[in-house]
């Protein structure tokens, strides 16, 4: 079964470093989405990404956030500056164009602790 | 979007056919149904996606009542490995949306 990728597992940085976290998303798929999920709370919606650029983004994705997609396989969410509430498990997800009948596919994430 | 309510929580025993009931009253004609199943520290996994009536897959059931204010999730047979989180999403279903996760139900199956 296709898989979404990311790296690192887990990712411990100071308060104010920058911090990329990388995907790879299901080759064939063209929409591409970076979520995050603070310990005990609910999965958020961070952006959505499509044919190279940002289609939609939430309150939460400020400009310390940035995504990217640099060789055509994988997508990286950037955060410049990192603050102590970015601590949160950050998941990339995929999905295909007629893939309406499986949903979306999650990679496992990133535990992201700023300290 | 149509937001959902669904328990908080739910226990049930191994081998037993559990069913996780979400409202969603005020669904609009394009929206569809999906259910997702997230375990602790890892990304949700899609279950089943339904519009209306009964969609059964190799895990799970969705039924639909025809007012579609409401739909259940059957999880025939649990395991230990059933617990987890399960989510109701409500939504169009286009390739670009996104997804709006509320605070699910979190399953836990005892032995």
């Amino acid at each position: 079964e296709p898989e979404v990728t990311q790296t690192p597992s887990h990712q411990v940085t100071q308060m104010g470093q920058e911090v990329i976290l990388r995907c790879v998303p299901i080759s064939n798929h063209l929409y591409f989405y970076w979520y995050r999920q603070i310990l005990g709370q609910k999965v958020e919606f961070l952006v959505s990404f499509y044919n190279n650029e940002i289609s939609e983004k939430s309150e939460i994705f400020d400009d310390q956030f940035s995504v990217e997609r640099p060789d055509g396989s994988n997508f990286t969410l950037k955060i410049r500056s990192t603050k102590l509430e970015d601590s949160a498990m950050y998941f990339c997800a995929s999905r295909g164009v007629r893939d309406f009948e499986f949903g979306y596919t999650f990679g496992s994430g990133t535990r992201l602790t700023v300290v | 979007l149509a937001k959902t309510t669904q328990p908080i929580s739910m226990d049930s025993y191994e081998g037993q056919e559990v069913n996780i009931t979400c409202s969603h009253n005020n669904i609009a004609t394009n929206d569809y149904i999906t259910w997702y199943q997230q375990f602790p520290s890892q990304g949700p996994r899609f279950i089943i996606q339904g519009y209306k009536t009964k969609v059964t897959n190799e895990v799970a059931s969705l039924f639909i009542p025809a007012d579609r204010k409401s739909s259940t999730l059957s999880l025939p047979r649990v395991s230990l490995s059933d617990t987890a989180v399960y989510y109701c999403l409500v939504g169009e279903d286009f390739g670009n949306e996104k997804l709006t996760f509320g605070t699910g139900t979190r399953l836990t199956i005892i032995p």
